[in-house]
């Protein structure tokens, strides 16, 4: 059974600072998708990762896939208020596995 | 596009009743709808996978006669809380898959907030 883990489980940062959070499987990753889900909300797909070192940029968020596919970071540059929320990475074949999550509060 | 909706949003009920939950994808067909739980500040479970015209199939763990699911139409899934007791109080939240290229992507709906008094 493949295990995600997410680092850190949670995180307050004030508005302005910088993050990284991580993902780590236990195995290969099929694709690799990363999730923003924001309280009594579905989550919300933020962008899908298929090859090994590849990486994303989706305005103030850079993702990066491991070369091994085993690994996956999300760093946020200046995070603002509105990023908070928890993080999910998930593994990506016909059903979602879902990460452990992180929980991102940045303060204004 | 891609959008999917659950209803209803909260409901309350008593133990030993059942409760029915609707995922509707609204402007594309789903052959496949997932549903997941989720217990406060925890990720999300999968519960199990709903084929249209077919059975579930469930995660290990999750009681098939317990959590009745129906896909019936390509834009239906329905998942009923059969006896519900308080420890099934929680999140619930639905998914329709659509394939792009060499992954799936799933939309997710809005979630059910599910209490058992």
């Amino acid at each position: 059974t493949q295990l995600l883990e997410q680092s850190p489980q949670f995180l307050s940062i004030q508005e302005g600072e910088n993050l990284t959070v991580y993902c780590n499987s236990s195995s290969v990753f099929s694709s690799l998708q990363w999730y923003r889900q924001e309280p009594g909300e579905g989550p919300v797909l933020l962008v899908t990762v298929v090859t090994g070192g590849e990486v994303k940029k989706l305005k103030r968020l850079t993702f990066q896939f491991g070369d091994a596919r085993k690994d996956s970071s999300l760093h946020i540059t200046a995070a603002q208020p509105g990023d908070t929320g928890l993080y999910l990475c998930a593994d990506s074949s016909y059903k979602l596995i879902f990460g452990s999550g992180t929980r991102l509060l940045v303060r204004p | 596009g891609a959008v999917v909706s659950q209803h209803p949003s909260r409901v309350i009920c008593k133990s030993g009743t059942s409760v029915k939950i609707e995922c509707r994808s609204l402007d594309f067909q789903a052959t496949t709808m997932f549903w997941y739980r989720q217990f406060p500040k925890k990720s999300l479970m999968l519960m199990a996978t709903s084929n249209e015209g077919s059975k579930a199939t469930y995660e290990q763990g999750v009681e098939k006669d317990k959590f009745l699911i129906n896909h019936a139409s390509l834009t239906l899934s329905t998942l009923t809380v059969t006896s519900a007791h308080p420890e099934d109080s929680s999140f619930y939240i639905c998914s329709a898959s659509l394939r792009r290229g060499f992954s799936y992507e799933q939309y997710f709906g809005p979630g059910t907030r599910l209490t058992v008094t």
